[in-house]
């Protein structure tokens, strides 16, 4: 059975960093890229970040660009989401997610997903 | 960037009845189109891929159609578990991958 963990969210400063993390079981790791996706409080859907199976190909969207670093670690299972310079606009439930199928470049859909990790970013 | 715009934002359906739920892209995605449910405090689940591929465990009640520019999400007949709210997301043009704003589903 899948199973995706989110951890690491918490209360921060504006322009402080925080490390969210994701221990992921019940499936070939490496074979799959992986995503994390954010939804603020009350709205919907948005997509910030994937790494391929291999962690040799990273995309973010505009928004996180310069700011947010995904990798991932295949010998834990692990993907990772470095956010440094938050603001306040990225305060949402981060959820990691699994793509949907086993191929290169990722597929884009995700069949699997993390119950999320709350980030709030405030003074 | 593609948008995807789904209506309406809130549908009101008896259980036992159809629902039909709308997603427009403002430009073609071939079928790369996925359909996810949320209830509140949880996780998303996918539904529907490539437009209209189940997803494992799926109940075939929920099914999928379009392509191009205009999809469905079509429940045949709703149980109570079936509302919350659900998105639309595509993945032919990435990236930004790209959500709907969701239809909140709920009872009549």
């Amino acid at each position: 059975e899948v199973h995706l963990l989110d951890s690491g969210g918490g209360l921060i400063q504006p322009g402080g960093s925080l490390r969210l993390s994701c221990a992921a079981s019940g499936f070939t790791f490496s074979s799959y890229a992986m995503s994390w996706v954010r939804q603020a409080p009350g709205k919907g859907l948005e997509w910030v970040s994937t790494i391929s199976g291999t962690g040799s190909s990273t995309y973010y969207a505009d928004s996180v660009k310069g700011r947010f670093t995904i990798s991932r670690d295949n010998s834990k299972n692990t993907v990772y989401l470095q956010m440094n310079s938050l603001r306040a606009d990225d305060t949402a439930v981060y959820h990691c997610a699994k793509d949907g199928k086993m191929r290169f470049p990722p597929e884009g859909y995700s069949d699997y997903w993390g119950q999320g990790t709350l980030v709030t970013v405030s003074s | 960037e593609t948008v995807l715009t789904q209506s309406p934002a809130t549908l009101s359906v008896s259980p036992g009845e159809r629902a039909t739920l709308s997603c427009r892209a403002s430009q073609s995605v071939s079928n790369n189109l996925a359909w996810y449910q949320q209830n509140r405090g949880q996780a998303p689940r996918l539904l529907i891929y490539d437009a209209s591929t189940r997803a494992t465990g799926i109940p075939a009640r929920f099914s999928g159609s379009g392509s191009g520019t205009e999809f469905t999400l079509t429940i045949s007949s709703l149980q109570s578990e079936d509302f919350a709210v659900y998105y639309c997301q595509q993945y032919n043009d990435w990236p930004p991958y790209t959500f709907g704003q969701g239809t909140k589903l709920e009872i009549k």
